[in-house]
């Protein structure tokens, strides 16, 4: 069964390091999003992409943060300057279609000390 | 303001009891309605979804009922298993196209065998 792959599985970094958390969405899907789950709490949309741009953003995805669809395969979440606050489970999501049933990868997990 | 929210942080059943998770939305413009599970350490997984067009929708073992009037989602399932035992989210679509989902805060399932 096809499914969204998400490396590295758990990384931790030094907060003001930068970050990039990839995903390799389902090989026929259009849209690509990213949503994050700090622990204990909510999950948390963060930006969708389709069509090589941002469709739509959270408030939380701020300048700190990019995405980038840099081959026909990989998505990636760039954190440019982590904050303690980043710390959370970052879960790549994709879809066939607008709607729909949206799968998510298992998540990586990101520690900021 | 908007959200979506659960009424019982913890559900516990025996094997072979029917379970039902309920969820309460605010924002009576929301059309489309998801119910995710999420098992420890992994990424939430698609079980059911509704649109508002619809009061009720069934899939294997379980159903999801809509109530546009009271704004509120309940997810059952039928002869819960120890499988079952998870973090069942709902979350409502508010976006017109894109998946920009609104997640509850969870309810926790727990079932002894």
């Amino acid at each position: 069964e096809p499914e969204v792959t998400q490396t590295p599985s758990h990384q931790v970094t030094q907060m003001g390091q930068e970050v990039i958390l990839r995903c390799v969405p389902i090989s026929n899907h259009l849209y690509f999003y990213w949503y994050r789950q700090i622990l204990g709490q909510k999950v948390e949309f963060l930006v969708s992409f389709y069509n090589n741009e941002i469709s739509e953003k959270s408030e939380i995805f701020d300048d700190q943060f990019s995405v980038e669809r840099p081959d026909g395969s990989n998505f990636t979440l760039k954190i440019r300057s982590t904050k303690l606050e980043d710390s959370a489970m970052y879960f790549c999501a994709s879809t066939g279609q607008s709607t729909g049933e949206l799968f998510f990868g298992e998540g990586s997990r990101l520690t900021v000390l | 303001g908007e959200s979506v929210g659960l009424h019982l942080p913890t559900l516990s059943v025996q094997e072979g009891d029917n379970s039902i998770i309920n969820c309460a939305y605010s924002n009576s413009a929301s059309d489309y309605f998801i119910w995710y599970k999420q098992e420890s350490g992994k990424g939430p997984q698609f079980i059911i979804d509704i649109r508002s067009n619809m009061d009720k929708r069934q899939g294997q073992r379980v159903t999801v009922l809509l109530n546009k009037t009271v704004k509120h989602l309940s997810l059952q399932i039928a002869a819960t298993q120890p499988g079952d035992s998870a973090v069942y989210f709902c979350a409502e679509n508010h976006s017109t196209g894109f998946q920009k989902l609104v997640f509850g805060t969870g309810t926790r399932l727990l079932v002894s065998p």
